[in-house]
């Protein structure tokens, strides 16, 4: 069974300039969340989608965005590119049942890397 | 705010012995707790759980304590090996219908020989 693939792996960009993540989930999974990693804030949540819609959102500015396509594949946007957006983006998917006294696991892609310069 | 704190940004065990690894909480809402292992350049893995009316689940050499009067929990490996070096996240969950982990900000743990 194919795990979370994550593409590209390795982007640079530019400020000013805009890029679209992709992550394609394991077969079955319903749910993708999206995490950014930096040295200094560790892994912080971004946002999260079920059945193509968004069903949870972190502390980040407009300029990230994102959506769930009907296979559940998902991209993120990262618009208006700034120095501090450098990180690694994890994205994660589950089964996503409904369960009270525990949680489906969350499998991770490898991530992209993402450097602005 | 960081809701879920790891103190130890690292830790230095030798093989064979004990590792215990910490992590604090806030939020007296959350109501799973779980630990990541990372390697560089791959995605966190999945270890082991808890739920908040649980204080102790075991799996193999991983055993994670939760003691919620404090906003407490570790995670022990016992026997720590060599390969269990990389960096440990402990991560929180608040209600079962969101996948969204608010994590810590890591342990990094070497096992020398």
């Amino acid at each position: 069974k194919a795990g979370v693939t994550q593409t590209p792996r390795y982007l640079i960009k530019t400020r000013g300039q805009q890029v679209t993540l992709s992550c394609s989930p394991i077969s079955g999974h319903r749910s993708v969340s999206w995490y950014q990693q930096t040295p200094g804030q560790g892994l912080q949540f971004l946002f999260e989608y079920f059945s193509e819609t968004q069903r949870n959102k972190g502390n980040f500015p407009g300029r990230f965005s994102g959506r769930q396509f009907s296979n559940s594949r998902s991209e993120m946007n990262v618009s208006t590119l700034e120095l501090g957006d450098s990180a690694l983006y994890l994205c994660a998917s589950s089964l996503a049942k409904l369960m009270v006294l525990s949680r489906d696991e969350q499998f991770f892609g490898p991530g992209t890397r993402l450097t602005v310069l | 705010d960081q809701q879920v704190k790891q103190n130890s940004p690292s830790l230095s065990v030798q093989e064979g012995r004990i590792s215990i690894l910490n992590c604090d909480y806030t939020n007296s809402m959350f109501d799973y707790f779980l630990w990541y292992k990372k390697y560089p350049a791959e995605g966190p893995t999945f270890l082991i759980s808890i739920s908040s009316i649980k204080d102790k689940n075991e799996d193999g050499r991983f055993t994670v304590f939760l003691n919620k009067s404090a906003k407490h929990l570790s995670l022990h490996i016992v026997p720590s090996q060599p390969g269990d070096s990389a960096v440990y996240f402990c991560a929180a969950s608040e209600g079962y219908n969101t996948d969204k982990l608010i994590f810590g900000t890591g342990t990094r743990l070497q096992v020398f020989p």
